[in-house]
């Protein structure tokens, strides 16, 4: 199994709809992020949570909502999805300060997000 | 002017030569500074990490960091038509704010046979 998987990794929806993506880990990182990556635009940080009661904005949160269900599982809602929403959507992990690698990010397999 | 850039390409090099990959960032108290490849379709993965000014080199790669000039390059010895992806730069906040990775807008690589 992936040690960061998301779900799920390809969804369809309209304008207006409330959409939840979701990401569990199994590596026990303490530090979680949702980017968003657009062609020619790189990824973009959109919230990140350094544990379960920490939780941060980044370059582009507006829009976006996330929930720290446990260290394990971080989650992207968007509340009603708008057609410049649609893009690919990465989950990322990393061990945090005083660890080796603290701030090198494992991410997850991806989730394409299309809003009609 | 963005924090962290890059040229988007396509750089374009034949088997075997030598790919350069450059990227600039704004923030003067950046300490951490990394390199992902991304594959069409998948999720980027990191292949160099550098933290002090100077060369590190990993097999066919060197990352170059020089922190006076705010530049960070990586250097692919050797290129092969695997090694075609695009190449993001990521940049890693000062103290106080290193929490978060800021990347480039990557650059696309081709090799050709």
């Amino acid at each position: 199994d992936a040690d960061v998987t998301q779900t799920p990794r390809n969804r369809i929806t309209k304008t207006g709809k409330r959409i939840m993506l979701e990401c569990s880990q199994t590596k026990g990182h303490d530090r979680m992020y949702w980017y968003r990556q657009d062609p020619g635009l790189g990824l973009r940080l959109i919230y990140y949570s350094f544990d379960v009661k920490d939780i941060n904005k980044g370059e582009i949160s507006d829009g976006y909502s996330v929930s720290r269900q446990a260290q394990a599982k971080f989650s992207l809602s968007l509340e009603s999805a708008i057609p410049n929403q649609t893009a690919l959507y990465f989950c990322a992990t990393s061990p945090g300060t005083g660890s080796s690698g603290a701030n090198v990010l494992t991410f997850g397999a991806g989730s394409r997000l299309t809003v009609l | 002017q963005k924090e962290v850039e890059q040229n988007s390409g396509p750089l374009s090099v034949p088997e075997g030569a030598i790919a350069s990959l450059n990227c600039t960032y704004s923030d003067r108290g950046s300490q951490s500074f990394f390199w992902y490849r991304q594959y069409s379709g998948k999720s980027p993965e990191l292949i160099m990490s550098i933290y002090s000014n100077g060369d590190k080199e990993d097999g066919r790669f060197t990352a170059q960091l020089n922190k006076a000039s705010q530049y960070v390059s990586l250097l692919i010895r050797d290129s092969q038509p695997s090694d075609s992806a695009t190449y993001l730069c990521a940049v890693n906040g000062p103290p106080g704010n290193t929490g978060k990775l800021i990347f480039g807008q990557g650059t696309t690589l081709q090799v050709k046979p």
